[in-house]
């Protein structure tokens, strides 16, 4: 089945740029969204579609999708950015959802 | 505004199965289509399956031989039951609003989540 890779830890400055990367072969044919999940909570979705962003979605947070990479930009990064983000995709082939591993956001 | 709300027991005994009921408010449950999602303590996101409002499902082929999931129109909810639980299937269950189209598949509205132990 369709695997997405991400690294398990991003660390950031804060008002600097985090950039959290989500591998799978061909991704770029597919549609990529992206999720925030604070402890505690539930998952929240910061981008769909590659790049769309949710109403309520700081402008900060942008997406990109070409080759074997989809990439989660958070620019200008505040403490309050500080979670675990999952990149999550449809494979077709096997018609289900999957989920990349997850990456820990620790803003410095 | 829609809001999901998960409800079910939070302590299930090994080999029994698993309920869960998912209730939408704000909103109809005849649009869209209705996941559920896990999360296992310590560890990433899992996607069980979705139902549509007429009952059409899709479950992960991991877990189909346990998974059922149903859809009440009228109480405006959705549910989900897990066979033959063990100690893995521990963890907080998600209940989430779907977009999905040939192209895509997104969950845009989650509910709190509920934690679940097979003990």
């Amino acid at each position: 089945s369709y695997v997405l890779t991400q690294p398990p830890s991003v660390s950031v400055a804060p008002g600097q740029t985090a950039t959290i990367t989500c591998g799978g072969n061909n991704i770029g044919s597919k549609s990529v969204h992206w999720y925030q999940q604070k402890p505690g909570q539930a998952p929240v979705l910061v981008v769909y579609d590659d790049s769309d962003r949710p109403s309520g979605i700081p402008e900060r947070f942008s997406g990109s999708n070409s080759g074997n990479t989809a990439t989660l930009t958070i620019s200008r990064v505040e403490a309050g950015d500080e979670a675990d983000y999952y990149c999550q995709t449809w494979d077709s082939g096997s018609d289900h959802v999957v989920f990349g591993g997850g990456t820990k956001l620790t803003v410095l | 505004q829609v809001q999901l709300q998960e409800s079910g027991p939070g302590l299930v005994k090994p080999s029994e199965t698993l309920s869960l009921t998912c209730t939408v408010s704000g909103g109809s449950i005849s649009t869209y289509y209705w996941s559920w999602i896990r999360q296992p303590p310590g560890k990433g996101l899992e996607w069980i399956g979705y139902i549509d409002y007429s009952g059409s499902t899709v479950y992960n082929p991991s877990l189909m031989s346990q998974v059922t999931m149903s859809v009440d129109t009228f109480k405006n909810h959705f549910s989900l039951k897990m066979s033959s639980v063990t100690a893995a299937d521990t963890a907080v269950y998600y209940c989430a609003r779907a977009s999905v189209t040939t192209y895509y598949y997104y969950m845009d509205v989650w509910g709190k989540g509920t934690t679940v132990t097979v003990s």
